[in-house]
């Protein structure tokens, strides 16, 4: 168990819907990525937040957006959902977000979120 | 940005065999990681690891930054062990991690 939690671990909705998707940090990390794995794509980045404020931006559709909340949990929305937009979506998080090599920017992960869009 | 290849894409072994995964990067790091998502799906931190040596069991791992390659070896492999392998890897001043597109392991009773 990485101590980072994510809900709902399955989600089965219909093209155009939005959904929410929520993420726990581990206890004292500040730092909370969002991931999409898909079949052709692999692991893509999404976004960062640290400590409330965004800090980085991947390849994230303008359809989808994230905060994260002052006690550090996180929610990715996904909106006006299609197909192409099902996936596994993972949380990580970490205690920062540095150079330097410093074992305080190790991600653990989530168990992830299974969206199917029908 | 920084590109990252893993060798071999896949791997069939028999249990109790030795294997070696590697990771080529483009570009310099700072930080770079080895992670298993077994076959439910779950992205299991193995390794954290820039530079230098690490053991963990029957896992180690090596990261040689100035060569731009890290390697992950398993040694008596078990069916546990299926799963698919990634590495990641960041560079610059913050840790927003690429990675590969994984060793994918099948071990066979």
């Amino acid at each position: 168990d990485s101590g980072v939690t994510q809900t709902p671990k399955h989600l089965i909705t219909a093209t155009g819907q939005r959904v929410t998707l929520r993420c726990s940090p581990r206890s004292g990390d500040l730092s909370v990525y969002w991931y999409q794995q898909s079949l052709d794509q692999g692991l893509q980045f999404l976004i960062q937040y640290y400590n409330g404020e965004e800090r980085a931006k991947g390849n994230i559709l303008e359809r989808f957006s994230a905060q994260q909340f002052p006690d550090l949990h996180s929610e990715l929305n996904l909106s006006s959902l299609e197909l192409g937009d099902s996936a596994l979506y993972f949380c990580a998080s970490s205690h920062q977000s540095g150079g330097g090599g410093s074992s305080y920017n190790e991600q653990f992960f989530g168990p992830g979120t299974r969206l199917t869009v029908l | 940005g920084i590109q990252v290849e893993q060798s071999p894409p896949d791997l069939i072994l028999q249990e109790g065999a030795n294997s070696t995964l590697r990771c080529n990067f483009s570009d310099s790091v700072n930080n770079l990681q080895w992670f298993h998502q077994n076959p439910w799906g779950q992205l299991i931190n193995l390794f954290y690891i820039p530079s230098g040596t690490k053991q963990n069991g029957r896992l180690s791992a090596t990261t040689v930054a100035t060569e731009r390659y890290s390697l992950l070896y398993i040694s008596s492999s078990q069916t546990t062990d299926s799963g698919v392998y990634f590495c990641a890897v960041g560079s610059g001043g913050s840790y927003i991690p690429t990675f590969g597109r994984g060793t994918s392991l099948i071990v066979h009773p």
